[in-house]
């Protein structure tokens, strides 16, 4: 079945970039998504990047898409603090459930002063 | 743009009784909300699909009794947890995708957060 690896943990200094790498094993998804999940809360959207795209960039995010190697990532500049969470990458695909989401494990990201 | 709430945020039940759990979402219409239940450190599961007007789509592995999955109107869905037991202790999740022609993107609620004693 879909499947999307991600590693478990990331610990950078504050100024620093950090990069969030996933794996996934459908080739079919369309959407790919990046959530973040600060302790004891919900999922906050932050980016999505469509399966046609290489790459897509808000601000202090940029999102990078190799299809051919069904790897995505994220880059947060700038890092800071406040950015220590969870965060998760996402998958989904058409077929089947609508906009079923097919997680990773999660990389819980430190962020040291 | 696209919020999602859930009430209670957080809720303690004893073990046997029923809890419902509300999930809105609050500037948008969504024809479809989904269901999701993430144990301590682990990824979110998803539980069920709801669908404004018909009967939910379960997972394999969910007790569709057990979980019970009324989507009454295109801002509401409510997951009940029917004789609640102690394994059910978990975080409950859930996601609105607005309707019309648009992407999949899944809009997250805050959480509830269930304690079974």
């Amino acid at each position: 079945g879909e499947d999307v690896e991600q590693s478990l943990f990331l610990s950078v200094r504050e100024g620093d970039s950090s990069v969030i790498n996933c794996t996934y094993t459908d080739s079919s998804s369309t959407y790919l998504y990046w959530y973040k999940q600060e302790p004891g809360a919900g999922l906050q959207l932050l980016t999505y990047i469509f399966s046609n795209m290489d790459m897509k960039q808000d601000q202090r995010l940029t999102v990078l898409l190799n299809k051919k190697d069904k790897h995505l990532s994220l880059r947060i500049a700038d890092t800071q603090t406040g950015d220590s969470a969870i965060y998760f990458c996402a998958e989904t695909f058409h077929g089947g459930s609508q906009g079923n989401l097919i997680f990773g494990k999660g990389t819980k990201l430190s962020v040291k002063p | 743009g696209a919020v999602v709430s859930q009430h209670p945020s957080r809720v303690i039940c004893k073990s046997g009784t029923s809890v419902k759990i509300e999930c809105r979402s609050l500037d948008f219409q969504a024809t479809t909300m989904f269901w999701y239940r993430q144990f301590p450190k682990q990824s979110l599961m998803l539980m069920a699909t709801s669908n404004e007007g018909s009967k939910a789509t379960y997972e394999q592995g969910v007790e569709k009794d057990k979980f019970l999955i009324n989507h009454a109107s295109l801002t509401l869905s409510t997951l009940t947890v029917t004789s609640a037991h102690p394994e059910d202790s978990s975080f409950y999740i859930c996601s609105a995708t607005p309707s019309g022609p648009s992407t999949d993107t899944q809009y997250f609620g805050p959480g509830t957060r269930l304690t079974v004693l």
